[in-house]
């Protein structure tokens, strides 16, 4: 069935150092991939998203590419700050109307 | 404001004592699901629903039912819960079904339930 696997946290960074949060899935059809943040104490927000192949989401600074050929989704932010600081979730929905989410990652940001 | 709202937000109950645990949303989306959130586990999809009266099996539906009579709501009952049903819940609803249609979630606040 389909799956999403995430690199597994924590990760700790300095400000203003190159992120990247690593995410593969495998899946039958051509889902939509999301990446999702979660702040302490809230539920998720969407992130980024992209539906097609060579796709590229970007907010806040954070990019990630649609890459059909490696089946990843890899998340990357060139200069983190402290307010970055949360868990993400790679998501895939499904052509099936499931929705498979990572084990998410926590990242915390060192001043 | 656009919103999904869960209730109860904190919620201790015994081993066997049916609960529900309500879900509104007001964006009038077709699209409505639960996850359950545990450490290492990401988030699991419980059941969703893609229109009234249409529900189906999420990941790990087992011990749970659903309904889903109006649009706005999508109510989780455990009939029997049991201590491996303690998590945090989320209620979550999209404009339309996922795929290829690139429909973002959005989440309620969740609900954490604690079974002893």
């Amino acid at each position: 069935g389909d799956s999403v696997t995430q690199m597994e946290g924590p990760v700790t960074l300095s400000e203003e150092a190159f992120l990247t949060i690593n995410c593969t899935y495998t899946a039958t059809g051509y889902p939509s991939l999301f990446w999702y943040v979660q702040y302490p104490g809230e539920g998720l927000q969407l992130l980024l998203k992209a539906t097609k192949a060579d796709d590229k989401g970007s907010n806040k600074g954070f990019e990630a590419t649609y890459r059909k050929e490696t089946t990843s989704f890899h998340l990357e932010k060139g200069s983190v700050q402290v307010s970055d600081s949360a868990v993400y979730f790679c998501a895939l929905h499904s052509s099936a109307s499931k929705i498979i989410f990572g084990s998410g990652t926590r990242l915390s940001i060192r001043p | 404001e656009a919103q999904v709202t869960q209730n109860p937000r904190y919620l201790i109950t015994v081993t066997g004592k049916k609960l529900t645990v309500t879900c509104s949303q007001n964006m009038n989306h077709e699209y409505m699901s639960w996850y359950r959130q545990d450490p290492g586990l990401g988030l699991r999809q419980i059941y969703y629903s893609m229109n009234v009266e249409v529900t189906d099996k999420g990941d790990v539906p087992e011990g749970y039912k659903v309904s889903r009579k109006e649009k706005r709501n999508f109510p989780l009952i455990l009939e029997s819960p049991s201590p491996n049903q303690t998590s945090l819940y989320f209620c979550a609803s999209s404009l339309k079904t996922s795929g290829r249609s690139g429909y973002e979630q959005y989440f309620g606040p969740g609900t954490r339930l604690t079974v002893t």
